[in-house]
């Protein structure tokens, strides 16, 4: 596709099962970045991706969070046990190349609601 | 670490006039950028407009240009001439390069009202 493609839009999990949101940059793009919105903030970076290596996951918010990018396009971002507090929009960003500052293009995001 | 505030929770425009939406970041980077996005009800993040420090003359892209102001810390956006379709959340967002990743650190944005 021409954008990047988050699925799914919506998730409602009950509180201790386990979630897995995928994201589909767009081709050929290098970089990777997960982040999370909360309702009425702006979005805080969770995970950064530079083809299937992880090289940053200092926004991961405990060990229950866990992202892969197995051959360096599709990616996973698995929240394990959700709790209330991961109700939020987790968002999905690609950019063509490292380093720099290069547009990030974001998908639509996955609304998490945790019950 | 990047801070970056933006001061206005909501702002109200007439279709048609100019509106300035506020940004003020801090930065230990000697050499950054500043990103401004618009998030419709949809969800998705628009990249609107972009400018390094070290770039002379204020961006422009259509309708929006940057007011930046180095010395203030400043990076206001001008939307000219509002149409009812930039009804929206708006981003002020600086790259942290402090652990080459260049995550975006975003402001909590400014939700714009476009008054017919």
């Amino acid at each position: 596709g021409a954008g990047v493609s988050q699925s799914p839009r919506y998730k409602v999990a009950k509180r201790g099962q386990d979630v897995a949101l995928r994201c589909d940059p767009i081709s050929g793009h290098v970089s990777l970045f997960w982040y999370q919105q909360a309702l009425g903030q702006g979005p805080e970076f969770l995970t950064y991706f530079q083809n299937e290596a992880q090289l940053d996951k200092s926004g991961l918010p405990s060990d229950r969070f866990f992202a892969e990018r197995p051959e360096g396009s599709v990616s996973t971002l698995k929240i394990q046990r959700t709790q209330q507090e991961d109700s939020a929009v987790y968002l999905c960003a690609s950019s063509l190349i490292t380093g720099g500052y290069t547009e990030a293009f974001f998908g639509q995001g996955t609304r998490l609601t945790v019950v | 670490a990047q801070k970056i505030t933006q001061t206005q929770p909501g702002m109200f425009v007439q279709e048609k006039e100019a509106v300035t939406l506020d940004c003020t970041y801090d930065t230990s980077d000697q050499s950054y950028g500043l990103f401004w996005y618009k998030q419709p009800s949809s969800g998705e993040m628009i990249f609107l407009i972009y400018q390094g420090s070290y770039d002379e003359q204020n961006a422009t892209e259509g309708r929006y240009s940057l007011n930046f102001q180095k010395a203030r810390k400043s990076a206001n956006l001008v939307i000219s001439a509002s149409q009812l379709g930039d009804s929206a959340m708006y981003f002020c967002a600086v790259p942290y390069s402090g652990a080459g990743s260049y995550q975006l650190t975003f402001g909590k944005g400014t939700k714009l009202s476009v008054i017919p």
